[in-house]
């Protein structure tokens, strides 16, 4: 059973084009983050949220506490946003997911 | 220079071998955590340490042991590495309170176990 499931698993995109990466969970939670782990293996902070909507750059997460669920926006991406995409959430314990895997080709 | 350092950053051993993870911080976070990471598998946690006296174990602890030598240091060991013990390993750290779910990681450790 997982307790966070993203959607899609994989995902090619164009440069240029809009790119929507969902989570949904099933716990109560305090908070959920979003990560970027890069080709080389390396995890970045990208957001931490408990509510509402984070604007950084072209990236945009969003969150609805009572649907259980998250989104990562990338506007206008480019192939060097071409990482996987972690979703953890935080509620008795730490829950990932097991990580959007999106490829922006030039 | 890195927040979060792992050492080493690729490591084979032998079935059998005991094997020492290092992590070392400068950020001055109190809360360090070991996860594991495996191919199509999400980050798993197996140990950790809110300050210098406190280990927990995680959902994964079996076959492992950690030690926190100083705020900025915790080391994840393989007394009896196996096989199924070759994975990614990541090292955590977090502040206390409600930006403690913000976690740094390091750049990981990929351990191969033959």
């Amino acid at each position: 059973k997982n307790e966070v499931e993203q959607s899609p698993q994989n995902l090619t995109a164009q440069e240029g084009e809009f790119i929507t990466i969902n989570c949904s969970y099933s716990v109560g939670i305090s908070a959920l983050h979003w990560l970027q782990q890069h080709p080389g293996g390396g995890i970045v902070s990208l957001f931490m949220l408990s509510s509402g909507k984070k604007k950084h750059g072209r990236l945009i997460a969003t969150i609805n506490i009572q649907e259980k669920h998250s989104s990562l926006h990338i506007t206008a991406s480019h192939p060097r946003d071409s990482a996987v995409y972690i979703c953890a959430v935080i509620g008795n314990q730490f829950y990932f997911g097991t990580g959007t895997s999106l490829t922006v080709i030039p | 220079d890195a927040d979060v350092t792992q050492t080493p950053r690729n490591r084979i051993t032998k079935t059998g071998k005991r094997i020492m993870l290092e992590c070392s911080q400068t950020k001055g976070h109190d809360r360090m955590y070991w996860y594991r990471q495996d191919p199509g598998l999400g980050l798993r946690l197996i140990y950790y340490s809110f300050d210098v006296k406190d280990i927990n174990k995680g959902e994964i602890s079996d076959g492992y042991s950690v030690s926190r030598q100083a705020q900025a240091k915790f080391s994840l060991s393989l007394e009896s590495a196996i096989p199924n013990q070759t994975a990614l390993y990541f090292c955590a750290t977090s502040v206390p309170g409600l930006a403690a779910h913000e976690q740094f990681f390091g750049p990981g450790t990929r351990l191969t176990v033959l």
